[in-house]
């Protein structure tokens, strides 16, 4: 069975880093390009960011440049996101979603708050 | 950045009866539009892909159709568990952005 699990979320303050993982299993992690998706509570979902499958294309949401870093090691079957300079804006679930989108992992909580 | 606007903010139906949505966009996705369903607690699903294409195990009843940049999403006969949150997506250029949503509600 194909899934997605995150992890890492969690409370943490304002001007605070965070490190989300993401492991794949059940499909050739490799081979496949990987999502981050956020939403906040009441909102729509915002993509914040890709990483094609080798890790050698990168794009981030304009919201999170220079604040949050994509990554993945294969070998681990795992994506993450090290998130830095937090701000209660980035409040949400953060899914982690497969290129085509049609899987996602359960979604993990971050929350920013003092 | 591509704007995706849906409307209506909320649809108030009855089973049995047929639900259209829309998703107009800023400019020109070239069919690159994905509808997800969404209901509480749970990550979104994806329906149709490519703007009218029905991703695997999604029922008959939801179809999508695009006309330059508009694009629908209609439900022919609503059953209980299609009362749900939709959102649009374009895939066409980074960003890649969602629409607002638009709520089926009984």
């Amino acid at each position: 069975e194909l899934q997605l699990v995150e992890s890492g979320g969690g409370l943490v303050q304002p001007g605070g880093s965070l490190r989300l993982s993401c492991v794949g299993s059940g499909f050739t992690f490799s081979s496949y390009g990987m999502n981050w998706v956020r939403q906040a509570p009441g909102k729509a979902p915002e993509w914040i960011s890709h990483i094609s499958n080798s890790g050698s294309t990168i794009y981030y949401a304009d919201s999170v440049r220079g604040r949050f870093t994509i990554s993945r090691d294969n070998a681990k079957n795992s994506l993450y996101l090290q998130m830095n300079s937090l701000t209660s804006e980035d409040t949400a679930i953060y899914y982690c979603a497969r290129v085509e989108f049609v899987y996602w992992g359960q979604g993990t909580l971050v929350t920013v708050s003092s | 950045e591509i704007v995706l606007t849906q409307s209506p903010a909320t649809l108030s139906l009855s089973p049995g009866e047929r639900a259209t949505l829309s998703c107009r966009a800023s400019q020109r996705v070239d069919g690159y539009l994905a509808w997800f369903q969404q209901k509480p607690g749970q990550a979104p699903r994806l329906l149709i892909y490519d703007a009218s294409n029905r991703a695997s195990g999604v029922p008959a009843r939801f179809s999508g159709f695009e006309s330059g940049t508009d694009f629908t999403l209609t439900i022919s006969s609503l059953e209980p568990e299609d009362f749900a949150v939709y959102y649009c997506q374009q895939r066409s250029s980074w960003p890649l952005t969602f629409g607002g949503g638009t709520t089926v509600e009984i």
